[in-house]
């Protein structure tokens, strides 16, 4: 998975608890990507990362927050979770190409 | 509104047949067109991209072929194997973005 991890890969928890899932990076790369996979949906982008602090916002960035403060590590916050975020998700990243590389996932569950 | 539109949602061909699985748009600004393979419990893998500047490209048994001005473009797979069984995505972008669109996915079925 190209030097990309993942953390955790499974989590359960309730509605209206804060959740952050980690993506670690050993690549260097410059950009990093949260994206949710949802059936009927395909994958699509919540937040991305340009740069250390630089961040913006994707497709499906209500209820979420990002946080770059190194160059390896991506964060993705869940301020309040709801039952509407059940999804699993995936961390990527890029380099000077355009190409995505992705992370394993984490499956999160909210009751 | 999905951006990328794929067809079909899943596809079921016999060992050595060529599945083709279709996606299209709308933006003509996009100008890269990649294809991710995900197995189960696993993240995407980048499996072959084009550029419109070509009508086709081929990596081993795995061949895009674009249609610029149908606004189309799709991925066929010859000699198709049990291991090739996999769920397919078709995603677009603007070559100075980093925004993926992502198709809705085929979950092909190679069967022995």
């Amino acid at each position: 998975d190209a030097g990309i991890t993942q953390s955790p890969r499974h989590k359960v928890t309730e509605t209206g608890t804060p959740v952050t899932l980690r993506c670690h990076q050993t690549e260097n790369h410059r950009y990093m990507y949260w994206y949710r996979q949802d059936p009927g949906h395909g994958l699509r982008l919540i937040h991305y990362s340009y740069g250390v602090k630089d961040t913006d916002k994707g497709e499906v960035s209500d209820g979420y927050s990002v946080s770059r403060s190194k160059t390896e590590d991506f964060l993705l916050t869940l301020e309040s979770a709801t039952s509407s975020q059940t999804s699993v998700y995936f961390c990527a990243i890029s380099g000077q190409s355009i190409e995505q590389y992705f992370g394993p996932g984490t499956r999160l569950t909210v009751t | 509104q999905q951006q990328v539109k794929q067809s079909p949602q899943s596809l079921i061909v016999q060992k050595g047949g060529i599945p083709i699985i279709n996606c299209a748009y709308e933006n003509t600004a996009f100008d890269y067109f990649p294809w991710y393979q995900q197995f189960p419990g696993k993240g995407p893998a980048l499996l072959i991209a084009i550029r419109p500047d070509v009508s086709e490209k081929k990596e081993g048994r795995f061949t895009i072929s674009f249609n610029k001005s149908a606004k189309q473009f799709s991925l066929h797979i010859m000699d198709s194997q049990p291991g090739d069984s996999a769920t397919y995505f078709c995603a677009a972008a603007t070559g100075g973005a980093n925004n993926l669109f992502f198709g809705t996915g085929t979950r092909l079925t190679v069967i022995p």
